[in-house]
Parts: C-alpha cells; sequence; structure tokens
C-alpha cells in the first residue's frame, strides 16, 4: 500500500510562505488512480481540505485558500508540495498529505484513501 | 461554498447502535456526493472507514455501515465497543476536484 511522508519546516513567521513537500513511497504519483492533497486540522478543530493535484499537473483548490495556494508535483522525485502564502497565526495547523482515491475499474470514488502521519506546522514570530 | 453538517456531538452505550448524520446547509446529501467517513482518535491521522456511501474499506469491521437516510449521509455502528470512541468526520465530494469535510461529531461510548 502507498506510504505518504510530508516533510518541511515546523515553524514560519507570519507573512512568510509556509512550504511542505509530500514524498510518496511503494507506488507512483504518476497514477493515474489517485489525485495528491492536502489536508490540514487547527489545534483542536476539524480537518479541512486545502487542495489537490494529479499528476498531470491539474490542480484543484478551497475555493477559500485559493489566493494564497499552490500545489505542485514532481513526477522525478515521487514527490508533491504546498505552498501557503501570507501565512498568519490562524495557519497554525497539522498538515497531512492523502491520496484521494479517483478512478480505478470499478467507476469514480474520491475518498481519501492513504494520509500521511501529519505534520504540525507553527505560525509565530 | 456549501456547509458540511454533523451532530456536534454524540453519546452511545457499549454494545448500542448509534448513527451519525451528514447533511448539506442548502440541499440535500445523495450518493452523487460520494459520500465517505473518516474516523480520527487523538494524535492520529484519519483514516477512512466508509467511501461511496456504503462501501466498508479494507479491514473495516462490519459493524460499521454506512447509507443515505433521507436527505442525509449517514454512518451508522452497530453493537458499538469502548475503541469506536474517536470523531468522525464525513467527506462529500462537491465537484470540480473540491472536497468538504463535515465539522465532525465526537462520540463517545459510555
Amino acid at each position: 500500500q502507498l506510504q505518504l511522508q510530508e516533510s518541511g519546516p515546523g515553524l514560519v513567521k507570519p507573512s512568510e510562505t509556509l512550504s511542505l513537500t509530500c514524498t510518496v513511497s511503494d507506488g507512483s504519483i504518476s497514477s493515474s488512480t489517485y489525485h495528491w492533497g492536502w489536508i490540514r486540522q487547527p489545534p483542536g478543530k476539524g480537518l479541512e481540505f486545502i487542495g489537490n493535484i494529479y499528476y498531470s499537473g491539474s490542480t484543484y483548490y478551497n475555493p477559500s485558500l485559493k489566493s494564497r495556494v499552490t500545489i505542485s508535483v514532481d513526477t522525478s522525485k515521487n514527490q508533491f508540495s504546498l505552498k501557503l502564502s501570507s501565512v498568519t497565526a490562524a495557519d497554525t495547523a497539522v498538515y497531512y498529505c492523502a491520496s484521494r482515491r479517483y478512478f480505478d475499474s470499478s467507476g469514480y470514488h474520491y475518498y481519501f484513501q492513504y494520509w500521511g502521519q501529519g505534520t504540525l506546522v507553527t505560525v509565530s514570530s | 461554498q456549501a456547509v458540511v453538517t454533523q451532530e456536534p456531538s454524540f453519546s452511545v452505550s457499549p454494545g448500542g447502535t448509534v448513527t451519525l448524520t451528514c447533511g448539506l446547509s442548502s440541499g440535500s446529501v445523495s450518493t452523487n456526493y460520494y459520500p465517505s467517513w473518516c474516523q480520527q482518535t487523538p494524535g492520529q491521522a484519519p483514516r477512512t472507514l466508509i467511501y461511496n456511501t456504503n462501501t466498508r474499506s479494507s479491514g473495516v469491521p462490519d459493524r460499521f455501515s454506512g447509507s443515505v437516510l433521507g436527505n442525509k449521509a449517514a454512518l451508522t455502528i452497530t453493537g458499538a465497543q469502548a475503541d469506536d470512541e474517536s470523531d468522525y468526520y464525513c467527506v462529500l465530494y462537491m465537484g470540480s476536484g473540491i472536497s468538504v469535510f463535515g465539522g465532525g461529531t465526537k462520540l463517545t461510548v459510555l
């Protein structure tokens, strides 16, 4: 089964850009079966979809974050990345990368099948 | 953007049955939204229990079942156990590549 692992700084200053990378193992990021996505969870709160990317580079962003989010994919490294600009304390959260199963021989699905363990990013000066 | 609604909290006795629901602030939930349900225990990443309304993920006990009841998606736990005490999140696919999570239901088993 797929393994996903987030990496990146745990502390980001206000107004700067948060950057995280998700490394996919035991599977190819070029698979047509998955969208590769980011989800976050502020401390003590619920889950929030940030966005997804397909291996082709097509992106899908939460409208409420769209102006600040960029998700990209590097098929040569089997990685995808998140950039969130102009961060504030409200962006402090555990950030998860996940694979959303999209399409296979049994049809369309749209559920998050595999998750990384999550990484806490704190926005503070 | 549509708001996905869930009960903030629910309580069930060990061995009992509980149904958690997932609605939309405007409109009805149908299978066209590909409802899925995630379980999260404190400090852990979520895991998907149910997808495509009623399909259990591999390894999920059959005491968990999904359905559409009226205008909402539903997760039913039959014969609740102590380790079912978790947060449960509904996820709906809204089209155009966008998924939306509900606010989550904190389930207590006591």
